[in-house]
């Protein structure tokens, strides 16, 4: 089975702008979690897709925001973008709800906000 | 307030010897504790998922240890690799709250020659 996939994987940005992140899961697997990596405050919970509804969201502002499809695809977006958000976005997909299975991540999309 | 913790903070061995990476957590109601790899420019890899009523689970040369009275866990790495040198991150669940996971900041192992 392929592994999970993000696109773009780098991206350079101006404060202002917004951007969007894509995610595909494993095939088969439903949920779709987001996450936060930088290198002073380590992964950060953003928010879980499954089956189209978000389950859980984390401690981000409201310029922070996802999407899930029926195919369960997921895209992150990040409005008026300021410097802090520069960061390593990962997504992870598991077969159901994550809290009891397995998560598996996907390489991470690199943004960089100039 | 709910926390991981890691210590130490980075590490450093001589190919082939040990090493025990530490985490300790305050998230109450606890779920399961989680132990990730993840190498420099990729996305974490889970090495082990443990419920309060495991006390020990391994995955090869990785053996990880629970102590949920304590509130304390281990990673415990036996006859390096340079392939092991990468960040560990312990991860808790907190329970009853969905899927509300509390990270540590990571261990940053290096093996060296």
């Amino acid at each position: 089975k392929a592994g999970v996939t993000q696109t773009p994987r780098y991206l350079i940005k101006t404060r202002g702008q917004q951007v969007t992140l894509s995610c595909s899961p494993i095939s088969g697997h439903r949920s779709v979690s987001w996450y936060q990596q930088t290198p002073g405050q380590g992964l950060q919970f953003l928010f879980e897709y499954f089956s189209e509804t978000q389950r859980n969201k984390g401690n981000f502002p409201g310029r922070f925001s996802g999407r899930q499809f029926s195919n369960s695809r997921s895209e992150m977006n990040v409005s008026t973008l300021e410097l802090g958000d520069s960061a390593l976005y990962l997504c992870a997909s598991s077969l159901m709800e994550s809290g009891a299975y397995e998560q598996y991540f996907g390489p991470g999309t690199r943004l960089t906000v100039t | 307030k709910n926390q991981v913790e890691q210590s130490p903070q980075s590490l450093i061995i001589l190919e082939g010897k040990n090493c025990t990476l530490q985490c300790n957590y305050t998230v109450s109601p606890f779920s399961n504790l989680r132990w990730y790899k993840q190498d420099t420019g990729r996305g974490p890899v889970s090495l082990t998922i443990m419920t309060f009523s495991e006390n020990t689970k391994s995955n090869g040369r990785y053996t990880a240890t629970l102590d949920a009275d304590t509130k304390q866990s281990s990673l415990h790495i036996t006859a390096s690799q340079l392939s092991d040198s990468a960040s560990y991150i312990c991860v808790t669940l907190r329970g009853n709250t969905g899927n509300q996971f509390y990270f540590g900041t990571g261990t940053s192992l290096t093996v060296i020659p």
